[in-house]
């Protein structure tokens, strides 16, 4: 099982981006990264998802290295509601079973 | 909101009692897979139902089963109870289309357990 690796913790000042790094380095190629964050005892909220490339969506961008080693998630204008612990996962081929991790508690800063 | 639904949001039960918590699915979605969450840990994964079978499982003892249903919904059934069971239990259903492309699932808010 493939597993990720991710700072304890981080903070940011509100307005600025977020960067909030993950290493996968037994990533398998056909295993994809999925980005969730949990606020204070809520469900995880999905956030984005990649293989290869670089993604894109409403709420962050996804940056994964060409070797799919590591990845970055990044939130582009921090508010203090982004402030949760964020997940790096990467999921197991032909199950939805993610390995999570403890993840990144990110705290937005005023 | 996710539109998947969970019951009941916060019990308290007894060890050696045994428990069973609901979850709705998101419309159209036809797998359903369950998370255990201790306070300060990541979501661990109990198992998945794929229309109506279990077709994985975490390392989980057999005292926790679940099923799902025709309209999709799901249960999760612990027996036994014991006070490391306490932890937030999480449901999340998806489409599932293939094992080569990037399904998402998508978590309800939970249902908090507490054995005394």
């Amino acid at each position: 099982d493939a597993k990720t690796t991710q700072p304890p913790s981080m903070d940011c000042a509100e307005g600025r981006a977020a960067n909030l790094p993950c290493n996968h380095s037994t990533i398998s190629g056909n295993e994809y990264v999925y980005w969730y964050r949990q606020i204070h005892s809520q469900g995880p909220q999905y956030i984005i998802h990649g293989l290869k490339n670089n993604e894109t969506n409403e709420m962050a961008s996804l940056i994964i290295t060409e070797d799919r080693k590591s990845s970055t998630l990044i939130l582009p204008h921090a508010t203090l509601r982004d402030t949760a612990v964020y997940y790096c996962i990467v999921r197991i081929p032909g199950t939805y079973k993610y390995i999570f991790g403890t993840g990144t508690r990110l705290k937005v800063l005023a | 909101e996710t539109g998947v639904t969970q019951s009941p949001t916060h019990l308290i039960k007894t060890r050696g009692q045994q428990v069973t918590l609901r979850c709705s699915s998101q419309s159209g979605h036809n797998t359903v897979s369950w998370y255990q969450q201790a306070l300060g840990q990541g979501p661990q994964f109990i198992f998945q139902y794929y229309r109506e079978e279990e077709n994985g499982r975490g390392n989980f003892p057999p005292r926790f089963s679940g099923l799902q249903f025709p309209n999709y919904s799901s249960e999760l059934n612990v027996n036994a109870l014991e006070l490391d069971d306490s932890a937030l239990y999480l449901c999340a259903s998806s489409l599932f289309r293939g094992t080569s492309s990037g399904n998402t699932i998508y978590f309800g808010e939970g249902s908090w357990l507490t054995v005394v």
